[in-house]
């Protein structure tokens, strides 16, 4: 089964606007963490923000925020005033507490073109 | 602070010959992990070491792959009499130590096999 389902392949956003990138996770351990990661078109992967499953508060880090829904296990990433710079793919990825809290599990990635 | 050094960048194999690809790890990390990137999809987790030990090798295909991080010198993943399928990003990841919450993996720039 899919731990991370990523379901907009591709989306375009006005420069300056706000875009949410979706991701749902399926996990049946109660303590697992998120990440969002950016991969530019020069391939290297970039660590954006991070949301534990027992936090009580959405995290943010700059213009990224996670709109955490634990009950919907939904973990979307919004990235405010976009910026030519965030033209990407950004992967959302898990990692269970379990037995193996060292394993990421990815997503197939939403790529972000943004517009001037 | 130099990150995550992987290299070649670039690799191209023909069939039957053998890839090492090299990864050496942030200052004071000790933790490895390597991932492998198909096209058009995301990060699959294949193999995690620390120094000396293979903790978990469960996504690494049974043959023709291995890996080490010996006490001096970076990890190498190593694959044996490459074929077509194997052409992907190899990634390596590393970390100070293992199951922190909120700790994320820093990741290497990559490396791109191409197999002829």
């Amino acid at each position: 089964a899919q731990k991370i389902t990523q379901t907009q392949p591709g989306m375009f956003v006005q420069e300056k606007e706000a875009v949410t990138l979706d991701c749902t996770y399926d996990t049946s351990d109660p303590s697992y963490g998120l990440f969002w990661y950016k991969q530019p078109s020069s391939g290297e992967m970039i660590f954006l923000i991070y949301q534990g499953s027992y936090d009580q508060q959405n995290a943010t880090e700059g213009r990224y925020s996670l709109n955490f829904q634990k009950a919907r296990k939904s973990a979307n990433l919004v990235i405010s005033a976009s910026q030519l710079g965030d033209s990407a793919m950004y992967f959302c990825a898990m990692r269970e507490r379990g037995q193996n809290d060292y394993k990421l599990s990815f997503g197939a990635g939403t790529t972000v073109t943004v517009r001037a | 602070n130099a990150g995550v050094m992987q290299n070649p960048r670039h690799l191209v194999r023909r069939r039957g010959q053998e890839a090492r690809l090299r990864c050496s790890p942030m200052k004071g990390h000790s933790h490895v992990y390597w991932y492998r990137q198909l096209p058009e999809e995301g990060l699959k987790f294949m193999v995690y070491l620390q120094k000396e030990n293979i903790i978990d090798e469960s996504g690494m295909p049974k043959e023709r792959f291995s890996a080490e991080f010996p006490k001096e010198g970076p990890s190498i993943l190593r694959i044996q009499q490459v074929v077509r399928g194997d052409s992907a990003a190899y990634f390596c990841a590393s970390s100070p130590n293992q199951g922190v919450p909120g700790q994320p993996q820093h990741f290497g720039d990559g490396t791109r096999l191409s197999i002829l």
